[in-house]
Formats: C-alpha cells, sequence, structure tokens
C-alpha cells in the first residue's frame, strides 16, 4: 500500500519567516495529495490540496509544489504568523472505489514564535 | 462545517469490554473513513466505507470491526478493548476519493 514520509517533524521559526514541509510517497498511482492543518485539541481541516496534472498551486501565503517523477510534494508557507502554529498533514490518495483512501504522513509540528 | 458528527466525544472503558463508536453524517457523502491518532504516528487509516455495506480495511484494522447499514452511519466496534487501543479516533467524510475530507470533532478513548 501507500506510504507516506513526512519531514521534518518539528519546526520553529520566527514570525514573518517562510516554513517549508516536505512529504515523499511510494505509490506512482496516487494523484491526489491534500494538505491539513490541525489547531491544538481540533479537528484536522483542508488548507490547500494538488492533483497529479498540476506542478504547484498558490492561495496567499501557501503554495504547494509536486514532482510526480521524484514523488515528492512540499508545503510552503510564506510570511509565517503566530496563528499559523499548528501540526501539518500531507497526504497521498490514488483515487477509485478500493483505492481511494487518503494516506497521511505523520505530521509536523509548526512553531512560529512572536 | 460539515455535518458531521462523533459519539461520544470521550469515553473510559476497562481492559476487555466492547466499545463502539459512532459517526453520523448529514452531507450524503459516498465515502467514510475511520482513523486514529497518536504521537508520533500522524493519522492512521482503520476501517473506511465506499458505500452501504462495502467497507474494507486499513493498515491498523487488526482488533477493529465497522458497519455501514445506512449512508448516514459509519461504526467502529472495538471487539476487545486493549490498552494500546487508547488513541484519538477520527471520523471522516468525502464526496470522492480525490476531494476534500470533511473530520468530526474527534473521540478520546481510554481504556483502563
Amino acid at each position: 500500500g501507500e506510504n507516506v514520509e513526512q519531514h521534518p517533524s518539528t519546526l520553529s521559526v520566527q514570525e514573518g519567516d517562510s516554513a517549508v514541509i516536505k512529504c515523499t510517497y511510494s505509490d506512482s498511482a496516487s494523484n491526489y495529495f491534500p494538505w491539513y492543518k490541525q489547531e491544538l485539541g481540533k479537528r484536522p481541516q483542508l488548507i490547500i490540496d494538488i492533483r497529479s496534472n498540476v506542478g504547484e498551486k498558490k492561495d496567499q501565503r501557501i503554495a504547494v509544489t509536486l514532482n510526480k517523477t521524484a514523488k515528492h510534494f512540499s508545503l510552503h508557507i510564506t510570511e509565517t504568523q503566530p496563528e499559523d502554529s499548528a501540526v501539518y498533514f500531507c497526504a497521498a490518495s490514488r483515487g477509485g472505489t478500493s483505492y481511494g483512501k487518503l494516506t497521511f504522513g505523520q505530521g509536523t509540528i509548526l512553531t512560529v514564535h512572536p | 462545517d460539515a455535518g458531521i458528527t462523533q459519539s461520544p466525544r470521550h469515553k473510559v472503558t476497562e481492559t476487555g469490554t466492547p466499545v463502539t463508536l459512532r459517526c453520523h453524517q448529514t452531507e450524503n457523502h459516498r465515502y467514510m473513513y475511520w482513523y486514529r491518532q497518536d504521537p508520533g504516528h500522524g493519522l492512521r487509516l482503520i476501517h473506511y466505507s465506499y458505500g452501504v455495506k462495502d467497507t474494507d480495511k486499513g493498515e491498523v484494522s487488526d482488533g477493529y470491526s465497522v458497519s455501514r447499514s445506512k449512508t448516514e452511519d459509519f461504526l467502529l466496534t472495538l471487539e476487545s478493548a486493549t490498552s494500546s487501543q487508547t488513541s484519538v479516533y477520527f471520523c471522516a467524510i468525502s464526496a470522492t476519493t480525490n476531494t476534500e475530507a470533511f473530520f468530526g470533532q474527534g473521540t478520546r478513548l481510554t481504556v483502563v
């Protein structure tokens, strides 16, 4: 089955700096790559996603890049703010009835210091 | 927020007892998932469903069973709870396999 590795496990930055979280996946048939943010004590929520026919996607301060050849994708957060502090999860899915299950990475604890 | 509700929100149970967690949705989404969240392991898939009475195992399915007799309800049963099943359990729903998954509030289960 799919295996998703996420790095780093913790990331500490100063407010205004950029943060980058990287994920690799094992199943070359995976075609959907979402990123979730989980604040302390709350449920994970989607912040951005990308499909395999796209190499990059941006939404204000966040962006995701995908390299299908290398089987890795990354989350980029620019101009970080204290409210960006949370746990971030990447995930991968290959779609289809039996295979359409999201496999998550281990998570990255991002701390943004004021 | 998507209409997804988990019950109970908290439960303490004894080793060896059966436990059932319920996930209820009002979105009529086809896909439903049960994950467990443990420190250092992220979100690990236990079981998922792609339709009424259609379920499949995830990566950590041992000791768990599921049932989906109606579109809106997905039940997770711990057949005989063990301390290793102490965790936070999240249910999620999605309309298709490559669109946003919406998570419930989570159930904190403690097995003593």
